[in-house]
C-alpha cells in the first residue's frame, strides 16, 4: 500500500499567517491527491482534488500543488476557521490511503 | 443535494459482526463512475480507509481488513452496506460512508461505534 507522509503533524500560526503543509506519497501517484479539512465532531470536508483543482464553495486562499511523490497544501493568509486538522488521501492505488493529519492550532 | 447518513449500532461486543448503513439520496449508485466507500476514524486518530463499491459492483478493500470485511449496494433503495467481522475494541471509530468520483466529495455525518463487553 501506498503510504502519505505529512509534515508537519502540528503547526501553531497567527490569523493572517501563511501556512504550508506536505504531504509526501512512497510511491509516484501522478496528481491522484485530493486534500480535506477535518473540524472536531465534523466529517471531513474536501478542499482540494487532483492536486490542485479546488473544489467548489472553498475560498480561494486555499491552493495546492505537487505531483509525483511531494505536494503542498498552501493556506494564503491564515483565517480563524481554519484552525482544523488537514488530510491528504491518493486515488492513485488501492487501498485510497490517508496521510496522518496535521493539526492547525492558534499561535 | 447530495446526502448521505450512516446507521446502525453504536455498541458491539467483541466477536460480534457489525452491520452499517449508508443510506444516500441525491445521485445514483448505477451511475458510470459513481462509487460509495467506507472511511473510519478511531477517536483522535486519523482516518482509515476501509473499502469502496462502484456503480459496476466492483470492489475494493483494505488489505489489512479484507477477510473481516463485505461491501454490497441495493441501488433500488440507495444504500450500501458494510460489515465487519470479528470485532474487537480496536475496532472502536466513527465510520463514515462518502460519495466517490476519484476523491471523496460528499460525506455523511459519521457513526460512533463502540466495541466493548
Amino acid at each position: 500500500a501506498i503510504q502519505l507522509t505529512q509534515s508537519p503533524s502540528s503547526l501553531s500560526a497567527s490569523v493572517g499567517d501563511r501556512v504550508t503543509i506536505t504531504c509526501r506519497a512512497s510511491q509516484g501517484i501522478s496528481s491522484a491527491l485530493a486534500w480535506y479539512q477535518q473540524k472536531p465532531g465534523k466529517a471531513p470536508k474536501l478542499l482540494i482534488y487532483d492536486a490542485s483543482s479546488l473544489e467548489s464553495g472553498v475560498p480561494s486562499r486555499f491552493s495546492g500543488s505537487g505531483s509525483g511523490t511531494d505536494f503542498t497544501l498552501t493556506i494564503s493568509s491564515l483565517q480563524p476557521e481554519d484552525f482544523a486538522t488537514y488530510y491528504c488521501q491518493q486515488f492513485n492505488n488501492y487501498p485510497n490511503t490517508f496521510g496522518g493529519g496535521t493539526k492547525v492550532e492558534i499561535k | 443535494q447530495i446526502t448521505l447518513k450512516e446507521s446502525g449500532p453504536t455498541l458491539v461486543k467483541p466477536t460480534q459482526t457489525l452491520t452499517l448503513t449508508c443510506t444516500f439520496s441525491g445521485f445514483s449508485l448505477s451511475t458510470s463512475g459513481v462509487g460509495v466507500g467506507w472511511i473510519r476514524q478511531p477517536p483522535g486518530k486519523a482516518l482509515e480507509w476501509l473499502a469502496l463499491i462502484y456503480w459496476n459492483d466492483d470492489k475494493r478493500y483494505s488489505p489489512s481488513l479484507k477477510s473481516r470485511l463485505t461491501i454490497t449496494k441495493d441501488t433500488s433503495k440507495n444504500q450500501v452496506v458494510l460489515t465487519m467481522t470479528n470485532m474487537d475494541p480496536v475496532d472502536t471509530a466513527t465510520y463514515y460512508c462518502a460519495l466517490s468520483t476519484g476523491y471523496y466529495n460528499y460525506w455523511g455525518q459519521g457513526t460512533l461505534v463502540t466495541v466493548s463487553s
